[in-house]
């Protein structure tokens, strides 16, 4: 399958500062981002849908100003946890739409995670 | 997108063939059946996908009911590698706008 790979796989950071996670397709190009975040015990929850070129799209009750999202490239997103605090402790994970021609429609493909400790 | 139901958690026994059920009663006609599975502390794993047909590839086979209103994913000889959470999505496969919005899941534990 396709590879998305996400760095750094895991971060410490202190209260107050920003800290920005990267996410790549390796071996596809990339329209289509989503990047989403997971506490403990807990399932995905959808932060935002990330396009190549333009705004990110954010889900209700996410702070856009908080949770800043650049998808500059075709193969790169990054997500930036600004003014970053211990609530935001979190696994980030990143993921990219991947069309697969025919009649299989497109499928997405999950990077590793990225775990967020902010102290 | 439509809305799923899968049990909390299940049980196999290395070896045997686990199956997971997934009810989408709501699905339309153009959304498709998504299979991921999350171990812990990593990124979530394709599995498998299909809109109306039985599909197999490596790694499981999905059985969707005619009406399409429930499906199955079968991993035909679990190993303890199995062990996961195990999400069943709908989406609209062939929409640019198409999210993966995931549920509870079902906890698979498979057993020695």
């Amino acid at each position: 399958g396709a590879v998305v790979s996400q760095h750094p796989s895991w971060v410490i950071c202190k209260s107050g500062t920003s800290v920005k996670i990267e996410c790549r397709s390796l071996d596809f190009q990339a329209t289509t981002m989503f990047w989403y975040r997971q506490f403990p015990k807990q399932s995905l929850m959808l932060m935002a849908t990330s396009n190549e070129g333009s705004k990110a799209t954010y889900e209700q009750g996410v702070e856009k100003d908080k949770f800043l999202i650049n998808h500059a490239s075709l193969t790169l997103s990054t997500l930036t946890v600004t003014s970053a605090h211990p609530e935001d402790s979190s696994f980030y994970i990143c993921s990219a739409r991947v069309y697969l021609g025919g009649s299989s429609g497109n499928t997405i493909y999950f990077g590793e995670g990225s775990w967020l400790t902010v102290v | 997108d439509a809305k799923t139901t899968q049990p909390p958690s299940m049980d196999c026994a290395e070896g045997r063939a686990a199956n997971l059920p997934c009810n989408h009663s709501t699905i339309s006609g153009n959304e498709y059946v998504y299979w991921y599975r999350q171990i812990h502390s990593q990124g979530p794993q394709y599995i498998i996908h299909g809109l109306k047909n039985n599909e197999t590839n490596e790694m499981a086979s999905l059985i969707i009911t005619e009406d399409r209103k429930s499906s199955t994913l079968i991993l035909p000889h679990a190993t303890l590698r199995d062990t996961a959470v195990y999400y069943c999505i709908v989406r609209f496969g062939s929409s640019n706008t198409g999210k993966l919005i995931f549920g509870q899941g079902t906890t698979l534990q498979v057993k020695p």
